[in-house]
């Protein structure tokens, strides 16, 4: 079965410095896709972005920018200039293309701090 | 937003006893989940429904049971709670083409909380 694994149980920043966040999966399959979400304190669950097993192209969103390496099975979250309404419980997740069954990282829960 | 209401959000049950959780979706999605939230896990998988009446089980499903009789409609029943079903459980569509690859739209989850 498909694998994340998010080694950093929490983080804790200072507001405007950089973080990022690291995701390593494991797959056996070829097509499988790749999420991030976020949970602020208020609890809901609030996607932030997908990428494909097809696709390495970084991406930039804003203050938010994504490096997804297959080659070292990593999809890495990076927040620059980091806010405090940036703190949150951030989820890495992977799909199979198999199956239905979405599997979570352990969450990494990040602090900036004014 | 998307959505999907969860009842109750809050409840706190005796062990033994039985326990059912709804969820409500008014996006007409196909696909419906069930994960529970715990510290040290994310979230997992109890079970899903790719359609009325059709469910399959995930990755912590044994003390689950899951019905789903109308689209909108996805209930899961916990048939004698035990205190290791303490958790926040969270009610999760996604639009039908390609489950795998479609993002999900979770509710606002349920605190339930086995004496």
């Amino acid at each position: 079965a498909q694998k994340v694994t998010q080694a950093q149980t929490e983080i804790s920043v200072v507001e405007k410095e950089d973080v990022t966040l690291d995701c390593v999966y494991e797959t056996r399959d070829t097509t499988y896709y790749l999420f991030w979400y976020k949970q602020p304190p208020s609890g809901e669950l609030v996607f932030l972005i997908r990428r494909n097993s097809f696709d390495e192209q970084n991406e930039i969103s804003g203050r938010y920018s994504w490096n997804f390496q297959k080659s070292t099975s990593s999809f890495n979250f990076t927040i620059t200039a980091s806010q405090v309404v940036d703190s949150a419980v951030y989820f890495c997740a992977l799909s199979e293309a198999r199956n239905n069954d979405m599997r979570f990282g352990a969450g990494t829960r990040l602090t900036v701090k004014p | 937003d998307a959505g999907i209401t969860q009842s109750p959000r809050h409840k706190v049950t005796e062990t033994g006893t039985p326990v059912t959780l709804r969820c409500h979706q008014t996006e007409n999605h196909r696909y419906m989940y069930w994960y529970r939230q715990d510290p040290g896990h994310g979230l997992r998988l109890i079970h899903y429904s790719y359609g009325v009446k059709d469910t399959d089980k995930g990755e912590v499903s044994d003390g689950y049971s899951v019905s789903r009789s109308k689209t909108e409609d996805f209930l899961l029943t916990l048939e004698s709670a035990t205190s290791s079903q303490t958790s926040v459980y969270f009610c999760a569509i996604s639009e039908s083409i390609s489950p795998a690859y479609n993002e999900q739209f979770f509710g606002p989850g349920t605190r339930l909380t086995v004496l």
